[in-house]
Formats: structure tokens, C-alpha cells, sequence
């Protein structure tokens, strides 16, 4: 089974505007932690945001907001006032706990390719 | 401020060669671990490792080979390179924690003809 779903293969936005990219992810382990990354055309992975499974509150970063909806298991990144340079691949991923038999390992989703248009 | 080195860039290979990526880091960290990224297929998990001495496998471990004798380095074998495993490679390192994020090598560009 997929622990990490990116179901978007490819967002379109107009500069300036909001854009949401889905996440949703699959674990038993009640500690874990969920990432975003960019990757730009570079080829470099840029970390952006992170979210707790204990956090009350959901995570934001200047542009970037995290919606964390823990019974539903998403945790989809928001990128507000988008921008020409927010074009790049996007990918969720997933940090599970200790106690669990993945012990600390961190798995990626497909990605989702996101393409600003002015 | 070096953070994760990983080499070589780019490498063509032979089907039946054998080569390693080397990947070290210098922040200490426990965590460290192998991705291929392929189009459509996102990051996969190759083998990764939460301490020296100690590895296990990830989603797609066949035809590579891992070892951790010190904390700081972790290198990926391909024991007879097939062109299946053309791909990027990229290593990763964290602190062992559920908040910790992920620093990256540059990743390594391999084709196998």
C-alpha cells in the first residue's frame, strides 16, 4: 500500500493566485512527521514546511501553509500570491516514528508538477 | 558548510559493470539513505540506515548493495548495472526524529547503456 498519495500529476495556477497540492498518507504509527519539498528544473530538493502529528496548529511559512486534517489523513500544502518561480515539481513525504517497524524511515510521494502561468 | 556530499554527478556505465555513489555528510546525523527518482515514479526508498553497522531496505533494494561502517558515510554498490537502473540518485541525511527534515545531495545522473 501507498503511504504517501500525491493524486495531482500536474497543477496549472495564474501568478498571484492561491494553489493547493494534495497529500494524503498512510500510517499506524501515531508519532510522524510530514514534509514538502520543491524541486525546481535544477534538480536540487528544497525543504518548505513541516507538520507534527501532535502539532495543534497547522504549520506556515511565509507563502506556504500546511492544512492538516489528521482524521482524514491529509496534509495538503497551500502556496499562496503564487509566483514565476514557484514552478517545480512538489513532493510530499512522511517521517514515521520510532516505535513503529519502519523506525524512523521517510518515504515520498509521486510528486506534483506545478506550472505558473503569468 | 559541505551538509551532504554525494559523488559522482553524472556517470555512464556499461550493462554488467559495477560501481558505487558515494554519499558522506559532516552534521552527524543518524539517518541517512538512497532514492532513485524516475519520471511519474516520485523518490524511492533503495536502503537506508539509522546508525553505523546498521542498514535495512527500502521499497526498491534489488541490485544494490549498502553498508555503514562510520556515521558519516554511506555508499550505494551496484553490483552488475542492468539499464533498468538508469536513474537519478540522490543520498539523504537527518537526525533521527520524527520533525527532521531531510538535507539532500546534489544527486548523481546515471546511465546504463
Amino acid at each position: 500500500a501507498q503511504k504517501i498519495t500525491q493524486t495531482q500529476p500536474g497543477m496549472f495556477v495564474q501568478e498571484k493566485e492561491a494553489v493547493t497540492l494534495d497529500c494524503t498518507y498512510d500510517t499506524s504509527d501515531p508519532s510522524y512527521g510530514l514534509f514538502w519539498y520543491k524541486q525546481p528544473s535544477s534538480g536540487e530538493m528544497i525543504f518548505l514546511i513541516y507538520q507534527g502529528s501532535y502539532d495543534q496548529q497547522n504549520a506556515t511559512e511565509g507563502r506556504y501553509s500546511l492544512n492538516f486534517q489528521k482524521a482524514r489523513k491529509s496534509a495538503n500544502l497551500v502556496i499562496s500570491a503564487s509566483q514565476l518561480g514557484d514552478s517545480a515539481m512538489y513532493f510530499c513525504a512522511m517521517r514515521e516514528g520510532l516505535s513503529g517497524t519502519s523506525y524512523g524511515k521517510l518515504t515520498f510521494g509521486q510528486g506534483t508538477i506545478l506550472t505558473v502561468h503569468p | 558548510n559541505a551538509g551532504v556530499t554525494q559523488t559522482p554527478k553524472f556517470q555512464v556505465l556499461k550493462t554488467g559493470q559495477s560501481m558505487t555513489l558515494q554519499c558522506a555528510q559532516d552534521m552527524n546525523h543518524e539517518y541517512m539513505s538512497w532514492y532513485r527518482q524516475d519520471p511519474g515514479m516520485g523518490l524511492r526508498l533503495i536502503h537506508y540506515s539509522v546508525g553505523a553497522g546498521i542498514t535495512d531496505q527500502g521499497e526498491v533494494p534489488n541490485g544494490y548493495n549498502v553498508s555503514r561502517s562510520t556515521t558519516e558515510d554511506f555508499p550505494l554498490r551496484l553490483l552488475s548495472a542492468a539499464p533498468s537502473q538508469t536513474s537519478v540518485y540522490f543520498c539523504a541525511s537527518s537526525q533521527l526524529l520524527t520533525g527532521s527534515e531531510a538535507f539532500f545531495g546534489q544527486g548523481t545522473r546515471l546511465t546504463v547503456v
